[in-house]
């Protein structure tokens, strides 16, 4: 079974930064996982940020970025704002399968 | 501005089959995207359930595949959901959204716009 791994939470301060990463239980990360990023606030749907690896959406603020590191996805914020505060989801795609899977999920506290 | 709307019962027995229907405000047609389901059980996760073609061609994910069938009415602009044989572990919000298109032989992973979901629980 394929799973796609996040950190459970994180702390951040305002203003500071904070990355979050993604692995896969199959090995490196790599472009060919087209690693997307979503924001999900309570009661409301996912939002997409970031895709293949760091592509951003119009409605992405600046202060997000997407990249690979050590083999893993992974989504910085820059400058965070107590708005940020959020559930956030990593994607990978596994090509062989024809399958989409989530990670569990990063619970992001801006403190 | 491309919307969303999912619709069906809210409420579904154990082992019977959960049937929800996407409504998308433009034409399903017009670009080349693959559309979908997502779900999200109480507190936690997303799942990918699976993914529709307006030619009607779909991917799922292996682990709901025996049970899921996703397609697509091009007349009336929607696309449906149907799962067998439910059970508890399948009470959560469901998500329609339009998912995946590909430029060039690449695979651009949208996942935007998204419904507003509908939580379906199964319970007798």
């Amino acid at each position: 079974q394929t799973v796609v791994t996040q950190e459970p939470s994180l702390t951040v301060s305002p203003g500071g930064t904070v990355t979050l990463t993604c692995a896969s239980s199959t090995g490196a990360v790599t472009s060919g996982y087209y690693p997307s990023w979503f924001q999900q606030k309570p009661g409301q749907a996912p939002r997409a940020l970031i895709y293949s690896i760091s592509n951003k959406h119009s409605w992405t603020p600046a202060r997000f970025s997407g990249s690979l590191l050590g083999g893993k996805a992974a989504l910085t914020l820059s400058g965070v704002q107590p708005e940020d505060e959020a559930e956030y989801y990593c994607l990978l795609y596994y090509g062989g399968a024809q399958l989409w899977v989530f990670g569990g999920g990063t619970k992001l506290t801006v403190l | 501005q491309l919307q969303l709307q999912e619709s069906g019962p809210g409420l579904v027995k154990p082992s019977q089959t959960l049937s929800l229907t996407c409504t998308v405000s433009g034409s399903i047609t017009s670009s080349s995207y693959y559309w979908g389901w997502i779900r999200q059980p109480p507190g936690k996760g997303l799942e990918w359930i699976g993914s529709v073609y307006y030619s009607g061609s779909t991917h799922y994910n292996p682990s709901l595949k025996s049970r899921v069938t996703i397609s697509v009415d091009t007349s009336k602009n929607q696309f449906s959901l149907k799962l067998s044989s439910v059970t508890a572990a399948d009470t959560a919000v469901y998500y329609c959204a339009r998912l995946t298109t590909m430029v060039q032989g690449v695979i651009i992973p949208w996942f935007d716009p998204w419904g507003q979901g509908t939580l379906v629980t199964v319970s007798s």
